[in-house]
């Protein structure tokens, strides 16, 4: 079974600049999650989609950040414009349903904003 | 906001040393308490999920223990190996299933 796919592994850009990275979940998976890493913290979740819908984007900075998965399946976030401390690795997680126990992890996308 | 701490941060043992980890989590609305180990450029790893208080569970060398009542598990690992290096990261899971994370303890393996 294919685990969860993340692109690009590493982005390098400086502030100001837009960056998309993508996610592609376990087939069959209906929610998808979005976390944040910042060095030295834990994986912060910013949002999480139950199939095209999304459940909670409570810390979403939405001023600069969006993310959609628009048919259910793979999943975009964006940042535009980017800001020093957007410096982190972006995690994409997936599971079955709701009220699943596990969550798998993607390799992430290891940003750095200069 | 939920709080959840993990100590140490970091730690260096030798090859062949016990060692062991905490995560401390609220004791209210409790569901579940995920441990998962992760290497530098790789996905995190799910090691174990545990719900009830009391639970135990058992993987080769590494081991954890439950305590919901006073919000606290333990990660072992019996007889360390290099390829132990990594970050271990516990995560609480309420309710709404939602993982709360701590901010992982860092292991290094030195042969």
């Amino acid at each position: 079974e294919a685990g969860v796919a993340q692109s690009p592994r590493y982005k390098i850009i400086e502030k100001r600049q837009s960056v998309a990275f993508w996610c592609n979940p376990i087939s069959g998976h209906a929610t998808l999650y979005w976390y944040q890493q910042i060095l030295g913290q834990g994986p912060k979740l910013l949002i999480q989609f139950q199939n095209n819908g999304v459940v909670d984007d409570s810390q979403l900075p939405k001023d600069r950040f969006s993310a959609e998965r628009l048919k259910g399946v793979d999943s975009t976030l964006k940042i535009q414009p980017a800001k020093l401390e957007d410096s982190a690795v972006y995690l994409c997680a997936s599971s079955f349903n709701l009220y699943s126990y596990e969550q798998y992890f993607g390799p992430g996308t290891r940003l750095t904003v200069t | 906001i939920l709080n959840v701490e993990q100590s140490p941060q970091s730690l260096h043992v030798q090859e062949g040393d016990s060692t062991n980890f905490t995560c401390s989590f609220p004791s209210s609305n409790f569901y579940a308490l995920h441990w998962y180990r992760w290497e530098t450029a790789k996905s995190p790893e799910a090691l174990f999920v545990m719900t009830l208080n009391g639970d135990e569970k058992k993987k080769g060398r590494i081991s954890a223990t439950l305590n919901t009542k006073e919000g606290y598990s333990y990660l072992y690992i019996k007889g360390s190996q290099p390829e132990d290096s990594a970050t271990y990261l516990c995560a609480f899971s309420g309710s709404a299933r939602q993982l709360t994370f701590g901010s992982g303890t860092q292991l290094t393996v030195l042969p």
